[in-house]
């Protein structure tokens, strides 16, 4: 069952601005992800936060987690009209072996104008 | 990297018709690939793990017969839509787990299928 809600479900931004969506799930993990996809496309790895960590820098990335609350957000700074894209989280259970099956939030739909 | 192909990209079939979507990973072996199902504008939904030489693990309420999975080696797995109708027209993604990177996934480009 899908776990994730992530929010807003859509973002327009102007180029330049930074954007922030978030992510919330119900249980346990062992880690969570980001996950870009540009339209009738695959999916892409951005990056992935521990459970024991709080925060994570990649690039124009940032990622946060607060495990007492259940939720990350992602910051995208100075966007660009490249970052169009949904974006979505996914969380592996705790206690589970490497390898285990991501589950999926709703995604974000954000629109970078130029 | 790792780079993984789905072919085809896009399929348009008669309903009544069976479809093969190949997912393959080009330069590295996937210890388990995933196959998903994705509804326009909405979140990726598992519908099966695939381990290589063994049977597929379907998620709750996905037909195995229906959806039939093959993972005949290290990388390559099949996704198999028997006797398509229109409800399963949908956009279908596979991801594969590569050893030493376990914990993230690679995607192949996806396959959209149009049942007529």
């Amino acid at each position: 069952s899908q776990q994730g809600e992530e929010d807003p479900q859509a973002l327009s931004i102007q180029e330049g601005e930074n954007a922030t969506m978030n992510c919330s799930y119900k249980t346990s993990i062992n880690n969570l992800q980001w996950y870009r996809q540009n339209s009738g496309r695959g999916l892409v790895h951005l990056i992935l936060i521990r459970s024991n960590e709080r925060e994570k820098h990649s690039g124009r990335l940032r990622v946060t987690l607060d495990t007492s609350k259940k939720s990350s957000s992602l910051l995208i700074t100075a966007s660009r009209a490249a970052d169009t894209a949904s974006y979505f989280c996914a969380t592996a259970p705790f206690g589970e072996t490497s390898g285990s099956r991501l589950t999926f939030g709703e995604g974000t739909q954000l629109t970078v104008n130029p | 990297g790792a780079v993984v192909s789905q072919h085809p990209s896009w399929v348009i079939c008669k309903s009544g018709t069976s479809v093969k979507i190949e997912c393959r990973s080009l330069d590295f072996q996937a210890t388990t690939m995933f196959w998903y199902r994705q509804f326009p504008k909405q979140s990726l939904m598992l519908m099966a793990t695939s381990n290589e030489g063994s049977k597929a693990t379907y998620e709750q309420g996905v037909e195995k017969d229906k959806f039939l999975i093959n993972h005949a080696s290290l990388t390559l797995s099949t996704l198999t839509v028997t006797s398509a109708h229109p409800e399963d027209s949908s956009f279908y993604i596979c991801s594969c787990l590569k050893r030493a990177h376990d914990e993230k996934l690679f995607f192949g480009s996806g396959t959209q299928l149009s049942v007529l």
